[in-house]
């Protein structure tokens, strides 16, 4: 199962809006809608920011949203603040019954 | 509240084996499958298999088949992962992590261990 497609880097200026794109294919991303989204500070352990496509846990800031199209996932953070800089990782549930993580984008807030 | 704990770093030879555990608490052990990842120096997350606590069925990807094995301890409230003939490519840091639904794996992961880094150098 080959990873997701993410952007290696992006950046952008506080109080812009960005979004992330992680594109699979139609055996996973486009099947099915079990997409997250991670958020990795260095050094720390990856925090869960998006499940099911669009979907947001208690606590986690609703500057952050997730949508999808075919076979591509998007990650959007409006209003960036400097505490947003980190890398994201997308991931996916696959026809194989496996977990599938996208490449990783390291963010970065001007 | 929710914690996942996991044991201290190793240092492991060339064919070697290691096993890293992971001791929940602050909710019903049994209730939430227990995932394994692992992310290489600089480098992206791997999904390496899961483990259901309640009867101890596992899966992994194909990648690790024949590698890797995931046991649990319900007495404990611990989950260890086992990963065999350890070459240079599996220096990483290894998290558990909790599947965020109860009763089946949705495949989305809520809590995460503090990460075990394991290096392989002869």
């Amino acid at each position: 199962q080959s990873a997701l497609t993410q952007p290696a880097s992006m950046s952008g200026s506080p109080g812009q809006s960005i979004t992330i794109s992680c594109t699979g294919t139609s055996s996973d991303v486009g099947y099915y809608n079990y997409v997250s989204w991670y958020q990795q500070h260095p050094g720390k352990a990856p925090k869960l920011m998006i499940y099911d496509v669009s979907n947001r846990p208690s606590g986690v800031s609703n500057r952050f949203s997730g949508s999808k199209s075919g076979n591509t996932a998007s990650l959007t953070i409006s209003g960036l603040q400097a505490e947003d800089e980190a890398d994201y990782f997308c991931t996916s549930y696959t026809s194989s019954s496996t977990l599938v993580f996208g490449g990783g984008t390291k963010l970065t807030v001007l | 509240q929710v914690q996942l704990v996991q044991s201290g770093a190793e240092v492991k030879k060339p064919g070697a084996s290691v096993k890293v555990s992971c001791k929940a608490s602050g909710y019903t052990f049994t209730s939430y499958y227990i995932h394994w990842v692992r992310q290489a120096p600089g480098q992206g997350l791997e999904w390496m298999g899961m483990i259901n606590p309640s009867g101890g069925t596992t899966s992994y990807p194909q990648k690790f088949q024949g590698r890797v094995t995931m046991t649990r301890d319900t007495s404990t409230s611990t989950v260890y992962m086992e990963l065999s003939s350890l070459r240079s490519e599996d220096t990483a840091v290894y998290y558990c992590a909790r599947d965020l639904n109860s009763g089946g794996a949705f495949f989305c992961l809520d809590y995460w261990g503090q990460g075990t880094l394991v290096t392989v150098s002869s």
